[in-house]
């Protein structure tokens, strides 16, 4: 069974300090695919990254970076000099190639303050 | 620009009524999806399609029906609105075939619904 775990349910930071999402996941898979979605106040999720397991390169895209780490089960994402625009709820999740299903964590409210 | 469209932002029906929710996207995809997110709980997949008159069920069917008649639709139904689907319901639609699951997903707005 797959499985992906935020622990963090809230976070609140000033703008222009770095804040980091934690994800953690379990799979007993080989292949595998993890994904960070962004869902502002709007609704609607938008897609940030999607990692597959044998890729562990850290990635930066601006601000944001992800930090892929198989021997911890983590895929943690780091937003750097936040902005109150980041203020939303980040939802990761894990697909396992041939299982029809896309397993999201509980997801984290990020609010950023001015 | 890429889009997935649903037909209400928000909804409100009685305890029995049969409910429909539409979902429209214009990109062309073979899978179509529908999830309700509650507080606490992420999302949580209702149905999916891979193809036009196909479906299949998700973690958690039950209450719920699907219909798609044409590639761009993919409406979720409620035979008999409860109150425990009160519940923000997303649509979201993605390019691969055979019901892959490893490709980004679009989503639409989402609907929230309410029971009473």
């Amino acid at each position: 069974a797959q499985k992906v775990t935020q622990a963090q349910t809230e976070i609140s930071v000033v703008e222009k300090e770095d804040v980091t999402l934690d994800c953690v996941y379990e799979t007993r898979d080989t292949t595998y695919y993890l994904f960070w979605y962004k869902q502002p106040p709007s609704g609607e999720l938008v897609f940030l990254i999607r990692r597959n397991s044998f890729d562990e390169q850290n990635e930066i895209s601006g601000r944001y970076s992800w930090n892929f780490q198989k021997s911890t089960s983590s895929f943690n994402f780091t937003i750097t000099a936040s902005q109150v625009v980041d203020s939303a709820v980040y939802f990761c999740a894990l697909s396992v190639r041939g299982a029809q299903k896309l397993v999201f964590g509980q997801g984290t409210r990020l609010t950023i303050n001015p | 620009d890429v889009k997935v469209t649903q037909s209400s932002r928000y909804l409100v029906k009685r305890t029995g009524e049969k409910v429909f929710l539409e979902c429209v996207q214009d990109m062309d995809h073979e899978n179509m999806f529908w999830y309700r997110q509650d507080p606490g709980l992420g999302l949580r997949l209702i149905y999916f399609s891979y193809d036009v008159k196909m479906k299949e069920k998700g973690d958690i069917p039950e209450g719920y029906s699907v219909s798609r008649e044409k590639k761009e639709r993919f409406s979720l139904i409620l035979e008999s609105a409860s109150t425990n689907q009160t519940s923000m319901y997303l649509c979201a639609s993605s390019l691969s075939s055979s019901g892959s699951f490893t490709d980004e997903q679009f989503f639409g707005p989402g609907t929230r619904l309410t029971v009473l």
